[in-house]
């Protein structure tokens, strides 16, 4: 069965810090890993990646993906409290209507 | 451009009662996502539609229906509300040869 599995599953954090969130899945017919943010709300589209090594980088965070360890790591650095959400983890499979299998996602609360 | 809109925002039901929630998107996407969110399960797909005219089950159909009913409208039926599917609905579209889904903002059912 195919799974996704992000760690840790909740973070507490001061403005400030810089944080790693971490994503795991299992190899069979991969084909892309998304990272998403969600707030109070819907959520909202962060990178996508598909290549190992190929660093993806938007302000203060960034990602990555390693295909042989089969895992990708969010970075986010100089956090603000505008970052406290939960982050979500998705991976997509090759050649299944493109269906995302999700993680249960981090929660990240930035403080003061 | 609204991007994905659900309506309605809230809804409160009672046991055996039915509804639609409804999802349109005016992106010209071609595949349509139906997900439920709860504590500690992450999203989970209910129905998704590749493309107008087709539908397919997800992880949990059971106690829903859906209908494409064009390419932008994809509607989600609960025939007989229960406890149980009280939850944060979200739609969600991709565009063809794309990963990345766009999420509505969700509906907000509680079932009693």
């Amino acid at each position: 069965e195919d799974k996704v599995v992000q760690s840790p599953l909740s973070l507490v954090v001061h403005e400030g810090d810089t944080v790693t969130l971490n994503c795991s899945y299992e190899v069979t017919n991969f084909r892309s890993l998304l990272w998403y943010k969600q707030e109070k709300k819907a959520p909202t589209f962060l990178f996508m990646l598909t290549s190992s090594g190929i660093e993806k980088k938007s302000g203060r965070l960034s990602s990555i993906l390693d295909k042989k360890e089969l895992f990708s790591i969010l970075n986010i650095t100089a956090t603000q409290t505008g970052d406290s959400a939960v982050y979500l983890c998705g991976r997509g499979n090759a050649g299944n209507n493109r269906k995302l299998i999700w993680g249960l996602g981090t929660s990240l609360a930035v403080n003061p | 451009n609204a991007g994905v809109t659900q309506t309605p925002k809230f809804q409160v039901l009672k046991t055996g009662q039915s509804m639609t929630l409804q999802c349109a998107q005016d992106m010209n996407h071609n595949s349509m996502y139906w997900y439920r969110q709860d504590p500690g399960m992450g999203l989970r797909l209910i129905y998704y539609s590749a493309s107008e005219g087709t539908t397919d089950k997800g992880e949990v159909p059971n106690g829903y229906n859906v209908s494409r009913l064009n390419k932008r409208e994809f509607s989600l039926r609960l025939e007989s509300a229960a406890p149980s599917q009280t939850s944060v609905y979200f739609c969600a579209s991709r565009l063809a040869g794309q990963e990345t889904q766009y999420f509505g903002p969700g509906t907000r059912l509680l079932v009693l």
